[in-house]
């Protein structure tokens, strides 16, 4: 079974960097797929912040501006989220995920098919 | 990207059905099958219910299924059951490569 725990400080500065990892177990990382990160603000619906392939291929989500960066460490069998100059609204809990997907040549991300469990991260001085 | 549109909430009996839509736009539920629906109960994650417009996961009830029609998705649950209540998301791939959510939809077993 494919299961997925996020790790991290709860607790951000604003202007500073969110950082998490997503360590995935019972499945490598490295045979496929790509893996995602989606976030919930306290009492609200959920915002897909972008996926990474263990290639390194990445897609983001345009409304966050650059801010995003994501990585792999397949030796670990882990994958990272960096969120820059966070704010307030940054709060949220923020997920990891398995990404489906078909690449014919463009890539196509098909949905989500194992979460993490969340973790709550607090944007405040 | 805007977020695909569903109702806040709907509400039935048990035994009842119920059917929440999901509306988008020709760049994503109108150009692809990559329609998905997830429930979320609270303080837990979200459980992906059906993928690729109308398949479920092993493990999933046959009272969820899910369709398409041009830009709009569906999700029924039929024979509502008390464990039902909670909240629902549809999810879609777009021409930009992106995945984008609908706002979720709350429903009640009254």
């Amino acid at each position: 079974q494919v299961q997925l725990q996020e790790s991290g400080p709860g607790l951000v500065k604003p202007s500073e960097t969110l950082s998490l990892t997503c360590t995935v177990s019972g499945y490598s990382i490295s045979s496929g797929y790509y893996w995602g990160w989606i976030r919930q603000p306290p009492g609200k619906g959920l915002d897909w912040i972008g996926s990474i392939h263990h290639s390194g291929n990445t897609f983001y989500n345009p409304s966050l501006k650059g801010r995003v960066t994501m990585s792999v460490d397949t030796s670990k069998n882990q994958f990272s989220l960096r969120l820059s100059s966070v704010a307030a609204a940054d709060t949220a809990v923020y997920y990891c995920a398995r990404v489906p997907h078909t690449c014919p040549g463009d890539c196509f991300l098909h949905y989500l098919d194992f979460w993490g469990q969340g973790t709550l991260v607090i944007v405040s001085s | 990207q805007s977020a695909l549109t569903q109702p806040a909430s709907v509400s039935a009996s048990p035994g009842q059905s119920v059917t929440i839509s999901c509306t988008g736009t020709s760049s994503d539920i109108g150009c692809y099958n990559y329609v998905s629906w997830s429930q979320q109960h609270p303080g837990k994650a979200p459980r992906l219910l059906i993928y690729d417009v109308d398949k479920r996961p092993s493990g999933v009830s046959i009272r969820f299924s899910g369709s398409k029609s041009g830009n709009t998705a569906s999700l029924t649950i039929s024979g509502l059951q008390a464990e039902d209540e909670a909240d629902y998301y549809c999810t879609s791939f777009t021409t930009s490569t992106t995945l984008v959510f609908g706002g979720g939809t709350k429903v009640t077993v009254l």
